[in-house]
């Protein structure tokens, strides 16, 4: 079956540094990539999702890449501010996710110092 | 307009004991989605459920099921807990059919079950 990997588990940069956040994936049939963020005491919130037809996606500060060949794709936060502190979970799915049977990864814990 | 729903928050089992989960999800939305999530690691699938037919299930025991009702809410059902069943579990709704390429999952914020 599909397995996630993604690292670092812990990212502490310096607000106005940018962030990447990186993940590879095993199963070459995965389509759909999404990645979750999830505050203390919340459940998961999608930020931003790449489909295996797109190379790259921006939404303002922040952007996803896709590497079919190597299996990896990446989150890049830019300007990251202080409420961009959380923890951030890469997932992927093999059906364009309307199975709702996402594979995540185990998360990254990201800090965001003033 | 209110997101997905989930009770109870909290609860606290003892080892053999059974729990019902609940969930509503956002009003519209036809499919359903259980996930664990063990304190430190990402969602773990369990089941999904659209127009109260399973769609999708993890690799989990039998000792988990889930349902889904006419009015689109859902249970989950946990038999003969164990103390490594001790975990955050979140149920996701999605539209469904007509939008259901998006792959958008919405999570509630999870009831907390602590087995001892």
């Amino acid at each position: 079956g599909e397995n996630v990997e993604q690292h670092p588990s812990t990212l502490s940069v310096q607000e106005g540094d940018s962030a990447v956040i990186k993940c590879t994936y095993s199963d070459s049939a995965s389509n759909y990539f999404p990645w979750y963020k999830q505050e203390l005491g919340k459940g998961p919130q999608l930020i931003i999702d790449i489909r295996s037809n797109v190379g790259e996606k921006k939404d303002q500060r922040i952007a996803v890449t896709l590497n079919k060949t190597a299996k990896h794709f990446s989150l890049h936060i830019t300007e990251t501010q202080p409420e961009d502190s959380a923890v951030y979970f890469c997932a992927a799915s093999w059906n364009g996710g309307s199975q709702g049977n996402l594979i995540f990864g185990k998360g990254t814990k990201l800090s965001v110092k003033p | 307009d209110a997101g997905v729903t989930q009770s109870p928050t909290h609860l606290i089992k003892t080892r053999g004991q059974h729990v019902t989960l609940r969930c509503s999800p956002i009003s519209g939305h036809k499919s359903v989605s259980w996930y664990q999530q063990v304190l430190g690691q990402g969602p773990q699938f369990i089941f999904q459920y659209y127009e109260k037919e399973e769609r999708g299930r993890g690799n989990f025991p039998d000792r988990f099921s889930a349902r889904q009702f006419p009015n689109y809410s859902s249970e989950l059902n946990v038999n003969a807990l164990l103390l490594g069943d001790s975990a955050l579990y979140l149920c996701a709704s999605s539209p469904g059919v007509g939008t259901w390429v998006t792959g958008e999952l919405f999570f509630g914020e999870g009831s907390r079950l602590t087995v001892l």
